[in-house]
């Protein structure tokens, strides 16, 4: 079957770095994304990996290894605004995005 | 800015009720899917939709149905609705379905059957 595995929840300290793993199983790849959902809010796109690397983008940079399964989003500089759950989702083979339960990250002060 | 609306945010109706949640998207996006979120799961798709009256069913179909009349609405139906079907559901959209293009999600619908 599909699998995609993400922390449940992580806790981070405002001002500091946190790093949340995204591991996956799926029928083939065709690029991974990672969206950020405020609670009660709808998910907003954060980011897209298609090739291995690191893609940066300000605060945010996101990292894919295809041969391991595996991705990470790097947050820099945490603010508080930057508590909210963060969903790693992979499309497979036939286009369809298959999704993590997301990490939910709480930013203390 | 892509724009996703849903008619309700939040909606309270009785076992067997026919519900109806709409979506509607203002960019010409080709595609538009139903997910339904609970709590510690990934989103799952219900249906989806790659143009007008074009319909797929995704990894939880049972017990819906859609209708894609149009190419910026699409609704979800819950012909009988049950206890089991209380949860957040969400409607997306996307430009096409192939490579980088992402989906813009609406601000969902919390759906309570009692």
């Amino acid at each position: 079957g599909q699998n995609i595995d993400q922390p449940t929840e992580m806790t981070a300290t405002e001002g500091a770095i946190v790093q949340i793993n995204c591991t996956y199983q799926t029928s083939g790849f065709n690029g991974l994304f990672w969206y950020q959902q405020h609670a009660g809010e709808a998910p907003t796109f954060l980011s897209y990996n298609v090739l291995d690397g690191l893609e940066e983008k300000g605060r945010f940079s996101s990292f894919l290894s295809r041969s391991k399964g595996y991705s990470y989003l790097l947050l820099k500089e945490l603010q508080m605004k930057d508590s909210a759950s963060y969903l790693c989702a992979v499309r497979d083979s036939n286009y369809q995005l298959i999704w993590g339960a997301g990490t939910k990250l709480i930013i203390k002060p | 800015d892509v724009k996703v609306t849903q008619s309700s945010r939040y909606l309270v109706k009785r076992t067997g009720e026919k519900v109806f949640l709409e979506c509607v998207q203002d960019m010409d996006h080709e595609n538009m899917f139903w997910y339904r979120q609970d709590p510690g799961l990934g989103l799952r798709l219900i249906y989806f939709s790659y143009d007008v009256k074009m319909k797929e069913k995704g990894d939880i179909p049972e017990g819906y149905s859609v209708s894609r009349e149009k190419k910026e609405r699409f609704s979800l139906i819950l012909e009988s609705a049950s206890t089991n079907q209380t949860s957040m559901y969400l409607c997306a959209s996307s430009l096409r379905p192939d490579s980088s293009y992402e989906q813009y999600f609406g601000p969902g619908t919390r759906l309570t059957v009692t």
